[in-house]
């Protein structure tokens, strides 16, 4: 059965403060890996797909890595803006459907 | 250009009623999924469709779920007799590809939700 574990489950930093968010997955023949934003009331809006081992993807203060077992999206000097719940999910060979972990609920203090 | 469109955004049944959400992809795509979102709980992918057909609903409860993607109109899942176990916001899906790993095409874009609550 596909897994994704996301840690921490909750964090808080400083504005300016740069930090990691780790998404570890297991699942058979990977398709992609995806990182997704959430904020309280809306649906995810999605931040970027990563395919294979060694990739890495850019967006403003957003990077986001992948290895073979998990992906990291690093945050640089984060804004209030930045706070939200990060969402990663994967896709397995054969499947359709998207299997998220559970978060991490990420709270940027000005 | 219109993203993914959720209607109602929140409903209200009492229990043993009916519920109908309605979801209509982006443009140009007609891939759609549905996924429910329980309190404290993650994402969890309930049932994938194209124009007219079911593709995978592996993730539907057995009984009371169903879900259609007619050839004209939005897709629509419904759930009969509902339960209070049923609350929860639903969040609808859609992408351009699913076969095309590596372009992007295959990137589920979401929309605002329906928030479901039971009494």
């Amino acid at each position: 059965e596909d897994q994704v574990t996301q840690s921490p489950e909750a964090l808080r930093l400083q504005e300016g403060e740069s930090s990691s968010l780790n998404c570890s997955y297991t699942v058979s023949g990977l398709r992609g890996l995806f990182w997704y934003r959430q904020d309280p009331g809306k649906g995810p809006e999605f931040l970027f797909t990563l395919y294979s081992a060694g990739e890495e993807k850019e967006k403003e203060r957003l990077k986001a890595t992948l290895t073979k077992k998990e992906s990291f999206l690093h945050i640089t000097a984060p804004k209030p803006e930045d706070s939200a719940t990060y969402l990663c999910a994967v896709r397995r060979g054969g499947a359709d459907g998207l299997t998220f972990g559970k978060g991490t609920h990420l709270i940027i203090q000005p | 250009n219109a993203g993914v469109m959720q209607n109602p955004r929140h409903l209200v049944r009492r229990r043993g009623q009916e519920a109908r959400l309605r979801c209509s992809p982006m443009k140009g795509h007609s891939h759609v999924y549905w996924y429910r979102q329980l309190p404290e709980e993650g994402l969890k992918f309930m049932v994938y469709l194209q124009k007219e057909n079911i593709i995978d609903e592996s993730g539907m409860p057995k009984e009371r779920f169903s879900a259609e993607f007619p050839k004209e109109g939005p897709s629509i899942l419904r759930i009969q007799q509902v339960v209070r176990g049923d609350s929860a916001a639903y969040f609808c899906a859609s992408s351009l590809n699913v076969g095309t790993s590596g372009l992007g095409t295959d990137t589920q874009y979401f929309g605002p939700g329906t928030r479901l609550t039971v009494l």
